[in-house]
């Protein structure tokens, strides 16, 4: 299996443009995250689906972020408009389902995404 | 709150001496432990869990993780660091049923190893 697959690797982009980032889970996996990871903050859980369907948003900071899993192997995390202090790392992750307290999530290798 | 604490934002060992990462935890109920690595540009990795059972855990790698429910600590240890070790380290707790977002990992900061030859 590829793993998690996010793109792109790099985005840079300009205050108030729109930014899609991009994740495919690894194949059966039926949950799937997104982290935002930023020197001052650490790593945070931005959103989580089971099946497809958003379980806990609470970590989305404002109503510029919204995310979507039209489909068990595909999701997006979009911003708009974006800020400069949107600038970090965002990481998607999947994981197993079943008893999903016990398992382990395995992480993309992340977009960094520069807002100027 | 739950919470999980890296005191240590940076750690340097010697090659071939033993090192610490430490962190503790702040939940109600039983949890869940979790260790994963962090290399350069890279998204994070699993490197071992804590779910009931042995306190000693072992994982990949060569590192093990002493669960400590009377100190509420989940150090990562190992006997023998390598250069390639070097890398950020992220201490994570689950509690089952929490809130209802059973999927919820908590991280910590985070630490960065350092292992010089």
């Amino acid at each position: 299996d590829a793993g998690v697959i996010q793109s792109p690797r790099h985005e840079v982009t300009e205050m108030g443009q729109e930014v899609t980032l991009r994740c495919k889970p690894i194949s059966g996996h039926n949950s799937l995250f997104w982290y935002r990871q930023t020197m001052m903050r650490g790593l945070e859980l931005l959103i989580y689906f089971n099946n497809n369907v958003p379980i806990d948003d609470s970590g989305m900071p404002e109503d510029r972020f919204s995310a979507k899993m039209p489909n068990a192997s595909f999701s997006t995390l979009k911003i708009q408009p974006s800020e400069p202090r949107d600038s970090a790392v965002y990481f998607c992750a999947s994981s197993p389902w079943t008893d999903l307290a016990k398992n382990i999530q395995y992480f993309g290798a992340g977009t960094r995404l520069s807002v100027l | 709150a739950q919470s999980v604490a890296q005191p240590e934002d940076q750690v340097k060992v010697a090659e071939g001496n033993p090192l610490t990462v430490k962190c503790t935890y702040s939940v109600s109920g039983n949890p869940y432990l979790f260790w994963y690595v962090q290399y350069p540009n890279r998204g994070l990795q699993f490197l071992l869990k804590y779910i009931t059972g042995d306190n000693l855990v072992k994982g990949s790698y060569g590192f093990e993780a002493e669960f400590n429910k009377s100190q509420t600590s989940f150090h990562l240890k190992k006997p023998s660091a390598l250069v390639s070790d070097s890398a950020l380290y992220f201490c994570a707790v689950r509690v089952p049923n929490y809130g209802g977002s059973q999927g919820n990992l908590i991280f910590g900061k985070g630490t960065k190893l350092s292992v010089k030859p």
